[in-house]
């Protein structure tokens, strides 16, 4: 079945620090998400991707959609202590199938 | 109000009952999901359905069944819950690819 290498599994960073994450597949995607999941909550969508090479920011959170359409990246800029949670990419492969594959989660700590 | 909002929230059950989990949304969308989170292995999809009248396999269904009573209401079901659907459950809904999640289920199946 299809999988989505995400790295790293988890982080551990200081306040101030900038964050990268990633996502890699061996089949072509073609549309990106990222989510964040709060402790005891589901996961809100960040950022969509939609075209390859689409570069889009939300805020302190800048994502890409790689242009070979294998990969996507998320960057986090000056982490505050409220950024800490678990990221999941997902992508999706069929233009008429709405199915999401998910990564696996970056976990991610921020020491004040 | 929530947009996905799931029923219970939490749940402790013995093994061999009939479980059910509620999923209503207010959003309008005709597709929902339904996805089990284990730690470490990320989000997995159980059933979803594309319309009042469409079921499908995810890729973990064994153990599990789904009904879809109206387009606002998706239920799964765990006919005789065991240790090891012990997890996190998950409803979401999209009107296409984006998809919105409820807040979640904690089930334990002792």
């Amino acid at each position: 079945g299809q999988q989505l290498n995400q790295s790293p599994q988890s982080m551990f960073i200081q306040e101030g620090e900038d964050v990268s994450m990633n996502c890699t597949s061996s089949s072509i995607f073609n549309t990106w998400l990222w989510y964040k999941q709060d402790p005891g909550e589901g996961p809100v969508l960040l950022i969509a991707l939609y075209k390859a090479g689409e570069l889009t920011s939300n805020g302190r959170l800048t994502a890409q959609f790689g242009i070979t359409r294998k990969d996507s990246f998320l960057n986090i800029s000056a982490s505050i202590p409220s950024d800490v949670g678990i990221y999941f990419c997902a992508g999706q492969r069929g233009r008429s199938n709405y199915k999401l594959t998910f990564g696996k989660g970056t976990l991610l700590t921020v020491n004040p | 109000d929530a947009d996905v909002t799931q029923t219970p929230r939490n749940r402790i059950t013995k093994t061999g009952k009939r479980i059910m989990l509620e999923c209503s949304q207010t959003k309008g969308h005709d597709r929902m999901y339904w996805y089990r989170q284990d730690p470490g292995l990320g989000l997995r999809l159980i059933y979803y359905s594309f319309d009042v009248k469409d079921i499908n396999k995810g890729e973990i269904s064994d153990g599990y069944s789904v009904s879809r009573q109206a387009q606002a209401k998706f239920s799964l079901s765990l006919e005789s819950a065991i240790p090891n659907q012990t997890a996190l459950y998950f409803c979401a809904t999209s009107l296409e690819v984006e998809q919105f999640f409820g807040p979640g289920t904690r089930l334990t199946v002792l």
